[in-house]
């Protein structure tokens, strides 16, 4: 069964500092999703990573997977308040099969600080 | 264009009941997907379809949930005899094609919160 672990679960920041959000997965997969929720809102999909070494930046998050590490990272650079919100991660398994399955990490609530 | 739509947005039932949750995705998306979220579990993911067909029904927490997509579009979340443990919110989301590039990005409705007390 496919374990999905995000940490940390809780982060506190200043602004205009630099974090790092890390997903690790259990087994082989070749997507993994990265998501945002705030609160009492739904999700929002941030980015998609489908390859080894893939890496996508948007603003000031970025995300990289190692597939041979099973870790995908979310990079926070110069946080701003705007960024606090729930951020999850979900890997795929069976992406090309029937039996396609997503497996979401607890999520990691990010407060920015002034 | 519209989003992906949900409703109700809340419905609250009583233990034993049968509930019925919709949602209209985007036109033109053929991949829908279910997933609920609940303080218990935390997020979970359901059951998704590609066109009207639903390959896998694994992920359905127990055979009272059931789940249908007609004409490719609108699709309805039926619980039978709900129970307490049901109550969460159902989240809907739809793509463009499931395989493939542009099958990646998902655009998820409000939710249905479910109270079953």
């Amino acid at each position: 069964e496919l374990k999905v672990e995000q940490n940390p679960l809780f982060l506190s920041m200043q602004e205009g500092k630099n974090y790092t959000i890390y997903c690790n997965y259990s087994t082989t997969s070749d997507r993994l999703y990265w998501y945002r929720q705030d609160p009492g809102k739904s999700l929002e999909s941030l980015f998609v990573l489908l390859s080894n070494g893939a890496v996508k930046q948007e603003g000031r998050l970025m995300a990289s997977l190692d597939t041979k590490a099973r870790l995908s990272t979310l990079h926070i650079t110069a946080a701003v308040h705007d960024l606090s919100a729930t951020y999850f991660c979900a890997v795929v398994s069976n992406s090309g099969g029937s039996n396609y399955k997503l497996t979401f990490g607890k999520g990691t609530l990010l407060t920015v600080n002034p | 264009g519209a989003g992906v739509s949900q409703s109700p947005s809340n419905k609250v039932t009583e233990k034993g009941k049968d509930v019925e949750l919709r949602c209209d995705p985007i036109s033109g998306h053929t991949a829908l997907y279910w997933y609920r979220q609940s303080l218990g579990q935390g997020l979970e993911f359901l059951i998704y379809f590609q066109g009207n067909s639903a390959p896998d029904k694994s992920g359905l927490p127990s055979d009272r949930f059931s789940a249908e997509r007609t004409g490719g579009s609108v699709s309805t979340l039926t619980i039978q005899r709900t129970q307490q443990e049901d109550s969460a919110v159902y989240l809907c989301a739809s793509s463009l094609r499931f395989q493939g590039p542009l099958a990646d990005t998902q655009y998820f409705g409000p939710g249905t919160r479910l109270t079953v007390l």
